[in-house]
């Protein structure tokens, strides 16, 4: 069964303490994988697309990496206003069509 | 430029009753997508369309459910005889290319939050 896991569930960090989020999925077909980010009463905001092992992409201070297994979202040197829940998504065939399979997230908290 | 548009941002109705959600997409974008997040929940798929047609009804939870595009733009996603299982917030997004396409990130609204009492 396609699967898409995220961890932590939640992450508290004091500000300017580095730290990653994990994406793991297992999914038949993978064709792209997202990173969104999702602040309270707002739909998700896209950050990144991923295609293949060893990509990275960087915004700011976030950078995501794709391996055959995983994502990483690493935050360097966070600030509060990084605080959200971010989601991870991965564009995966099932049987005749495509379909964006979404993690549960981490909702990441920095403090000043 | 604008975003993808939903309304009502906020609906609460009583538990029998029918409602229509709507979607605005980004203009151009030829696919539509609408999403049911329940609290402190992930994105569960309802339905998907490209242009005024829906390739992928799958994720529509039960008949009560249905969902239609007109004119390659706006959509309505109706739910019938609403129950206290149905109150999530519904989500919206659109793309400018195919689900099966490269370079499709999807775009979202900023939600319905649907209150079933």
């Amino acid at each position: 069964e396609d699967q898409v896991t995220q961890s932590p569930e939640a992450l508290r960090l004091q500000e300017g303490e580095s730290s990653s989020l994990n994406c793991s999925y297992t999914v038949s077909g993978l064709r792209g994988l997202f990173w969104y980010r999702q602040d309270p009463g707002k739909g998700p905001e896209f950050l990144f697309t991923l295609y293949s092992a060893g990509e990275e992409k960087e915004k700011e201070r976030l950078k995501a990496t794709l391996t055959k297994k995983e994502s990483f979202l690493h935050i360097t040197a966070p600030k509060p206003e990084d605080s959200a829940t971010y989601l991870c998504a991965v564009q995966a065939r099932v049987d005749s069509s495509y379909k964006l399979i979404f993690g549960s997230g981490t909702r990441l908290l920095v403090r000043p | 430029g604008a975003g993808v548009s939903q309304s009502p941002s906020n609906k609460v109705t009583e538990k029998g009753k029918d409602v229509e959600l709507r979607c605005d997409p980004i203009s151009g974008h030829t696919a539509l997508y609408w999403y049911r997040q329940s609290l402190g929940q992930g994105l569960e798929f309802l339905i998907y369309f490209q242009g005024n047609s829906a390739p992928d009804k799958s994720g529509l939870p039960s008949d009560r459910f249905s969902a239609e595009r007109t004119g390659g733009s706006v959509s309505t996603l109706t739910i019938q005889r609403t129950q206290q299982e149905d109150s999530a917030v519904y989500l919206c997004a659109s793309s400018h290319r195919p689900l099966a396409g490269a370079n499709n990130e999807q775009f979202f609204g900023p939600g319905t939050r649907l209150t079933v009492l």
